[in-house]
């Protein structure tokens, strides 16, 4: 596809629950990123990836959180034992090398009930 | 600690008119300081950019004024139209990774 692709587009779970976000970036875009939007704020960040490797993963809150990016390209954001305080909606976006504007999906909605 | 100071957190304008947002930043060693655009449901859409060795960049009717010494810089939206109606943030950034959001300004453009 053209854009920045995110599945699902709404994810609902209950408290405790294992959950994953997949995010698959405009083609050769080495550069991606996972944030986080809570409802009337602005986005917060989540952690970087260049090629395979977590540049800067100092915005994940907790050991809960954890994401992978195995062949460069897809990345999966992982979420174990999560909470209510959870419910957000990820979004991921790329670029096509660090430095670069960033393009964005249109994120997934998780709800935590 | 708030990195980025946001205002208006909403702005109503009518149809021609000139919408302005502004955005007051605290870390100096911000060198990228972009406007987003989001509409509800989607992701944010980069609008326009600016880099600190210059003072003003206009792109269509969206105007972006950069105050280094205030540490402050603003959009200006130019004849806004309805379908300017949207949330905008401004996102300073460090080489353009870390994006730092601020929380956003409503702007509703009445017909």
């Amino acid at each position: 596809g053209a854009g920045v692709s995110q599945t699902p587009s709404n994810k609902v779970t209950e408290k405790g629950k294992y959950v994953e976000l997949r995010c698959d970036p405009i083609s050769g875009h080495t550069a991606l990123y996972w944030y986080r939007q809570s409802l009337g704020q602005g986005p917060e960040f989540l952690i970087y990836f260049q090629g395979t490797g977590a540049a800067d993963d100092s915005g994940l809150p907790n050991d809960r959180f954890f994401a992978v990016r195995p062949e460069g390209s897809v990345s999966t954001l992982k979420i174990q034992r999560t909470e209510r305080g959870d419910s957000a909606v990820y979004l991921c976006a790329s670029s096509r090398d660090r430095g670069q504007p960033q393009h964005f999906g249109d994120g997934t909605r998780l709800s935590i009930l | 600690q708030q990195q980025v100071k946001q205002s208006p957190q909403s702005l109503i304008v009518q149809k021609g008119g000139i919408s302005i947002i502004n955005c007051a930043y605290e870390n100096t060693a911000f060198d990228y300081f972009p406007w987003y655009q989001q509409f509800p449901g989607k992701g944010p859409a980069l609008l326009i950019a600016i880099r600190p060795d210059v003072s003003e960049k206009k792109e269509g009717r969206f105007t972006i004024s950069f105050n280094k010494s205030a540490k402050q810089f603003s959009l200006h939206i130019m004849d806004s139209q309805p379908g300017d109606s949207a949330t905008y943030f401004c996102a300073p950034t460090l080489s353009n990774y870390k994006l730092t959001f601020g929380k956003g300004t409503l702007l509703t453009v009445n017909p």
